[in-house]
């Protein structure tokens, strides 16, 4: 199993532009999950889906927009990059909805908003 | 709003010698799970301990064990006989709800040798 894997590693966008941030897994998870990590703040949550066709808001959701046509994909889209958006991202998935079990992280996406 | 603290920024050890990372959350649920995890230079986030708010026995596995104090609200991880591979950012985890995962800022620890 590849387990969670996201594409690109790297990316510098231009602000105003707009880009997608992939995620799959090939685990069947059903809860599936975006984080932004910025220094000193650990990691907050975006967006998450408990399933193929449900999204929901996490913490910081503006600015991005999330769906989930299959149990294998989370793709997460910046609409208008802004600077503020310079972070690393990663998508993680678990299980099931419950977030009491553990959750398997992607390798994150280091994204440079300039 | 559930809340994790971890109020070392930055820790540092010596090589073999023992290290604890402490950790504090805020909630008023009763049945709950928390998590340390670590994340090496590599950036890959690892699930290194899950603590089951329900029972009473500490969590252990291998070198890395938890002190968890549920009337303080405390779950601290101890890291026995600490390697140079133990180098990383290590989180603190508790679940903000039923499909939510708070994070702690983190705490560097540095082994030296």
């Amino acid at each position: 199993n590849a387990g969670v894997t996201q594409t690109p590693k790297f990316q510098v966008l231009k602000t105003g532009q707009s880009m997608t941030l992939q995620c799959a897994q090939d685990m069947n998870h059903e809860y599936m999950s975006w984080y932004r990590q910025d220094p000193g703040m650990g990691l907050r949550l975006i967006h998450y889906s408990v399933g193929a066709g449900i999204t929901d808001q996490g913490e910081v959701p503006n600015g991005y927009n999330v769906s989930r046509s299959t149990t294998e994909d989370f793709p997460l889209r910046l609409l208008s990059a802004a600077p503020s958006q310079t972070s690393v991202y990663f998508c993680a998935s678990s299980y099931s909805p419950s977030i009491y079990n553990e959750q398997f992280f992607g390798p994150g996406t280091r994204l440079t908003v300039l | 709003a559930q809340t994790v603290t971890q109020s070392q920024p930055e820790m540092s050890v010596q090589e073999a010698e023992t290290v604890t990372l402490s950790c504090t959350y805020d909630t008023s649920e009763s049945d709950y799970y928390l998590f340390w995890y670590k994340q090496p230079p590599s950036r890959q986030m690892i699930l290194v301990i899950r603590q089951e708010a329900y029972k009473q026995q500490n969590a252990t596995e291998n070198r890395f064990s938890v002190n968890f104090q549920k009337a303080a609200k405390s779950f601290s991880l101890k890291i026995s006989d600490s390697q140079l591979g133990d180098a990383a950012m290590y989180f603190c985890a508790y679940p903000g709800g039923s499909e939510k995962l708070v994070f702690g800022k983190g705490t560097k620890l540095t082994v030296n040798p």
